[in-house]
């Protein structure tokens, strides 16, 4: 069925960078398209971009387009998701999706904290 | 930019039916999926395509869409159904855009 299981809670300075991965497990890495979606604490859902595996295309969200990179390494079946220059209201839950070909998230990973505190 | 609008909460009785719309000016040419998120948790696709069910999805979840609204139905609503609920559709073949989120709560 699958499984994506995330790197742990981050704790950076304004400024400066994070990187994120998502380890998949239990299907076909190249076969689906990897998505990153975050949340700030108690508000919805903010879509960020995603990465086609076997190609490595990319589209991000207009809001994030200058200051995130998503890649991934096909030999381990990790996606990565970095954001730069990191703000205060860039602390939130970061999640991973596995996105099949309806564009549906059907795998979750189990979210990253990243706190953005000086 | 796109956007899909919901209701930010909705409260039923158990047993009763809850039902969760979603709004956006594009609905009607593209899908909708649904989202439950509980406490603490990651979200969970419990609809695709507007109206179809992943495994394991109970039955007393359904989808409809009619012209630009969306409608996600809950059944015979449980206590355990307490949870955001959030659309999630498509604004261009690329960019993904997701509803504010309905705070479903059972009375």
């Amino acid at each position: 069925q699958g499984q994506l299981v995330q790197s742990g809670a981050e704790v950076k300075k304004p400024g400066a960078s994070v990187k994120v991965s998502c380890k998949a497990s239990g299907y076909t890495f190249v076969a689906y398209t990897i998505t990153w979606v975050r949340q700030a604490p108690g508000q919805g859902l903010e879509w960020m971009g995603w990465i086609t595996v076997y190609n490595g295309n990319t589209n991000y969200a207009q809001n994030f387009q200058d200051r995130v990179t998503m890649t991934t390494d096909t030999s381990t079946s990790t996606a990565y998701m970095e954001l730069r220059s990191l703000r205060f209201d860039d602390t939130a839950i970061y999640y991973c999706t596995r996105e099949a070909l309806v564009r549906a998230s059907d795998v979750w990973g189990q979210g990253t904290m990243v706190t953005v505190s000086s | 930019s796109y956007v899909l609008t919901q209701p930010p909460s909705v409260s039923v009785a158990p047993g009763k039916t809850a039902r969760i719309t979603c709004g956006g000016n594009n609905i009607g040419n593209t899908n909708v999926h649904w989202y439950q998120q509980k406490p603490g948790q990651a979200p969970l696709l419990v609809i695709y395509l507007d109206r179809d069910r992943p495994s394991g999805i109970s039955e007393r979840f359904s989808g409809s869409k009619s012209g630009n609204t969306a409608t996600l139905t809950i059944n015979r609503v449980e206590a355990g159904d307490e949870a955001d609920y959030y659309c999630q559709g498509w604004d261009s073949p690329s960019d993904r855009v997701f509803g504010g989120g309905t705070k479903l709560t059972v009375l």
